[in-house]
């Protein structure tokens, strides 16, 4: 079966780094997305790592570690508009992806 | 990147009705569009994927019936809840493949 992992709620300050882990179980894995999305909005594209490592993009990078089962994304000089939430997602089999439940990540003053 | 335009953002309906939701590629043609899901506090789940030009593929669980699925041409899917009911609630949220999938902003459906 397929299970994605996350924490529900973090708290960081502004022009702070902030890490957010996720884990995953999933079968025919093809890659590791990341997605923002703020509140009654769509899910914006963040990144996507197939092979191992850190992918950098701009202020936002992200890990991965398939052995592990393991991703992280990482945002540096956090920005109050960064209050959002981010979902990691699985991808597998024909470009279909599986959520975790996502991190609401709060940036305050 | 790529939008993908869904309509309407919000609705409200009796229940026992039926609400079309629509979900377009706006400036790419998608072969496949996905509909998800997604209750308070919990991630997206995958309802169904929607293939241009023939029948759509449905998760486990969820009602063929219920939730009818047209995708008539290269930038346009829908959403068809039949007779709906309150617990048919929930935030609906489309999304359109080409290297990546791209989202739609989701409509949010209230059955009274």
């Amino acid at each position: 079966g397929q299970n994605i992992d996350q924490p529900t709620e973090m708290t960081a300050t502004e022009g702070a780094i902030v890490q957010i882990n996720c884990t995953y179980q999933t079968s025919g894995f093809n890659g590791l997305f990341w997605y923002q999305q703020h509140a009654g909005e769509a899910p914006t594209f963040l990144s996507y790592n197939v092979l191992d490592g850190l992918e950098e993009k701009g202020r936002f990078s992200s890990f991965l570690s398939r052995s592990k089962g393991y991703s992280y994304l990482l945002l540096k000089e956090l920005q109050m508009k960064d209050s959002a939430s981010y979902l990691c997602a699985a991808g597998a089999g024909s470009y279909q992806l599986t959520f975790g439940k996502g991190t609401k990540l709060s940036v305050i003053p | 990147g790529a939008v993908v335009s869904q309509h309407p953002s919000r609705v409200i309906c009796k229940s026992g009705t039926s609400v079309k939701i629509e979900c377009r590629s706006l400036d790419f043609q998608a072969t496949t569009m996905f509909w998800y899901r997604q209750f308070p506090k919990k991630s997206l789940m995958l309802m169904a994927t929607s293939n241009e030009g023939s029948k759509a593929t449905y998760e486990q669980g969820v009602e063929k019936d219920k939730f009818l699925i047209n995708h008539a041409s290269l930038t346009l899917s829908t959403l068809t809840v039949t007779s709906a009911h309150p617990e048919d609630s929930s935030f609906y949220i489309c999304s359109a493949l080409t290297d990546i999938q791209y989202f739609g902003a989701g409509t949010r459906l209230s059955v009274l």
